[in-house]
């Protein structure tokens, strides 16, 4: 069965710094797709940005890139130059392509901290 | 709408009590998605439309949940006989038909429910 695993409950890091969270995911379909969503304090989920499985290149959105590495089933997201409003719970999510529609699966998420 | 829209924001009841939840979606928008969060949890899917009709509602946990979408926009999910087990955030999400799954979904903001 699907599965996202987010294994780091909570991470800090300092202003200015790079921080890296980890997702690792389980799938035996060639396609599907992978997202990292932001929930700040106030409970909306903001989409971060995306990874398909054919995709050839790592994906970058401004600060955020993903580490993507398909052998290793893993999809880190990078935060280049943490900013205060970067403290947030970021949840890695996957399309469940069995479902035939846009079904996505989410990670139990990370708690970022940005320190100044 | 600019955004996903739900209402109410926040939502006490007294156990045994029904409620209904609103979700107004992005205009255009055929895809339609409850989720649930639980207190330091991550999304737990509940049914999706597309259209007016659920294709899939694995995810609703009970026969006290039911949901249903009218015009192809306006979605309310109602829970009957509320539990305290139902207190958590049921946030609403839209997307494109399906196969635009690179644009994620938008989210609303969320309701959040109390059992008391």
């Amino acid at each position: 069965a699907q599965k996202i695993t987010q294994t780091q409950p909570g991470m800090f890091v300092q202003e200015k710094e790079a921080v890296t969270l980890d997702c690792t995911y389980d799938t035996s379909d060639p396609s599907y797709g992978l997202f990292w969503y932001k929930q700040p304090s106030s409970g909306e989920m903001i989409f971060l940005i995306y990874q398909g499985s054919y995709d050839q290149q790592n994906a970058t959105e401004g600060r955020y890139s993903l580490n993507f590495q398909k052998a290793r089933k893993s999809a880190n997201l990078v935060i280049s130059a943490s900013q205060l409003g970067d403290s947030a719970m970021y949840f890695c999510a996957m399309v469940d392509p069995r479902s035939g529609y846009n079904k996505l699966i989410f990670g139990a998420g990370t708690r970022l901290a940005v320190h100044p | 709408g600019a955004g996903v829209s739900q209402s109410p924001s926040n939502k006490v009841t007294e156990k045994g009590k029904d409620v209904e939840l609103r979700c107004d979606p992005i205009s255009g928008h055929t895809a339609l998605y409850w989720y649930r969060q639980s207190l330091g949890q991550g999304l737990e899917f509940l049914i999706y439309f597309q259209g007016n009709s659920a294709p899939d509602k694995s995810g609703l946990p009970s026969d006290r949940f039911s949901a249903e979408r009218t015009g192809g926009s306006v979605s309310t999910l109602t829970i009957q006989r509320t539990q305290q087990e139902d207190s958590a955030v049921y946030l609403c999400a839209s997307s494109l038909a399906r196969g635009a799954f690179s644009y994620g979904y938008t989210f609303g903001s969320g309701t959040r429910l109390t059992v008391v």
